[in-house]
């Protein structure tokens, strides 16, 4: 199965918003409340960033949400900040006993 | 404070075997499911496999599936990877993951280790 669709960068000044974008089908994202999304600096293990489609983890800024419409999850960071520079993965359940993740999305601040 | 340590990775040549070790503390392990994950060099994720709180149940990607076994000791509070018959592609570093809500066995992943280096080469 290939992987979800992200687009392959995205980027923004500080303090504008950004939306990353994560397209599957009605086999997974669309069918499953099951997407979360993570962050990865380089060189360092992944960290959950949203949960559930829309869920935050204890400790995770509130300028981190995401939604889910049809067959496509967004992750929008508001008010981006230097820090925020990372790649985001998104990823979803897809109903045959297995998780499938995008492919990545670099996000630069500029 | 939850930590997830992995180990065993290294250089194995195609069709070789190695065997990964993840070893948890901070929570009650034999609550959660527990998955393997890996990313190529410069390359995305790739879920590799699941195994549930109790050890009952396992699930594979169909690129490892028939080769790489998972399993835990809850008794030593370690999740295992077993690869066998290693190909090039399985070039990585693996992640041992934690799962999220208590006896969900597929879904999101809230504690990764720092990862173990796999080199699969002649």
């Amino acid at each position: 199965q290939s992987a979800l669709t992200q687009p392959a960068s995205v980027s923004g000044s500080p303090g504008q918003p950004i939306t990353i974008s994560c397209i599957g089908t009605s086999s997974d994202v669309g069918n499953y409340n099951l997407v979360s999304w993570y962050q990865q600096y380089p060189g360092k293990a992944p960290r959950l960033m949203i949960y559930e489609v829309s869920k935050r983890p204890s400790g995770v800024s509130s300028r981190f949400s995401g939604s889910k419409s049809g067959n496509t999850a967004s992750l929008t960071i508001s008010g981006l900040q230097a820090e925020d520079e990372a790649e985001y993965y998104c990823c979803s359940y897809v109903g045959t006993n297995a998780l499938l993740f995008g492919g990545g999305t670099k996000l630069t601040v500029l | 404070e939850v930590e997830l340590l992995e180990s065993g990775g290294g250089l194995a040549q195609p069709g070789g075997s190695l065997r990964l070790s993840c070893a948890v503390s901070g929570f009650t392990f034999s609550n959660y499911a527990m998955s393997w994950v890996r990313q190529a060099p410069g390359k995305g994720l790739e879920w590799v496999s699941v195994v549930s709180a109790s050890g009952s149940t396992t699930y594979y990607s169909d690129s490892v599936r028939g080769r790489f076994r998972i399993s835990r000791d809850n008794s030593l509070n370690t999740v295992y990877l077993h690869m066998n018959t290693l190909r090039l592609g399985d070039t990585a570093t693996y992640y041992c993951a934690k799962g999220t809500g208590q006896y969900q066995l597929l879904g999101s992943f809230d504690s990764w280790g720092q990862g173990t280096r796999v080199t699969v080469s002649s």
